[in-house]
């Protein structure tokens, strides 16, 4: 089964615009779940969706926001670009009800996003 | 809030030797799970091994275990016979309804 996937893979974008990142989930998971990673430090939790509803959210701005499709794949929209936003976006995908017992998650292997 | 703390930015082994990476965290929860990732240069990051807070045992997986000591808030990973492919960034996770917190992350080298 294909792992993971994510789309673009780069993306260079200018101070103020917006941008649209895809992901799509291991077939048969429903909950997808957005990090931001600045080099040199770990993964940020962004976001959390499960069946289509949200369930987590992280310190981060309202410029960032995300949905979850009927077909369980995710959209991470980032308005107003700052420099700060320059970063790895990693989606990844779960099975199970991040509430429930048994839950870990696969990561994708990111969007590398750069803003000028 | 939660807080996850890797000690130990690089960290260093010979290949076939052991090595352990130190994690430790912060929280007032009693049910939670703990988790280890490794990143490889090629980015992608890969689950390590899984511990349920709940659970007294260590989670083992092949040359992958842990020592979980619930009370001292202490997660640490030894990796047995290292390898040259064990070189990567590898973080230590916590996760709470779904909400994860990561460490830092310890850069590893294996060296030949």
């Amino acid at each position: 089964d294909a792992g993971v996937t994510q789309s673009p893979t780069h993306l260079i974008k200018t101070r103020g615009q917006q941008v649209t990142l895809r992901c799509s989930p291991i077939s048969g998971h429903k909950s997808v779940s957005w990090y931001q990673q600045v080099l040199g430090q770990g993964p940020q939790f962004i976001f959390q969706y499960y069946e289509k509803e949200e369930r987590g959210r992280g310190n981060f701005p309202d410029r960032f926001s995300a949905r979850q499709f009927p077909n369980y794949s995710s959209e991470l929209n980032v308005n107003a670009l700052l420099l700060g936003d320059s970063a790895l976006y990693l989606c990844a995908s779960s099975l199970r009800d991040p509430a429930g017992r048994g839950y870990e998650q696969y990561f994708g292997p990111g969007t590398r996003l750069t803003v000028t | 809030a939660q807080t996850v703390t890797q000690s130990q930015p690089e960290m260093s082994v010979q290949e076939a030797e052991t090595v352990t990476l130190s994690c430790t965290y912060d929280t007032s929860e009693n049910n939670y799970y703990l988790f280890w990732y490794k990143q490889p240069p090629s980015r992608q990051m890969i689950l390590v091994i899984r511990q349920e807070a709940y659970k007294q045992q260590n989670a083992t997986e092949n040359r992958f275990s842990v020592n979980f000591q619930k009370a001292a808030k202490s997660f640490s990973l030894k990796i047995s016979d290292s390898q040259l492919g064990d070189t990567a960034m590898y973080f230590c996770a916590f996760m709470r309804v779904g909400q994860f917190y990561f460490g830092t992350g310890t850069s590893l080298t294996v060296i030949p």
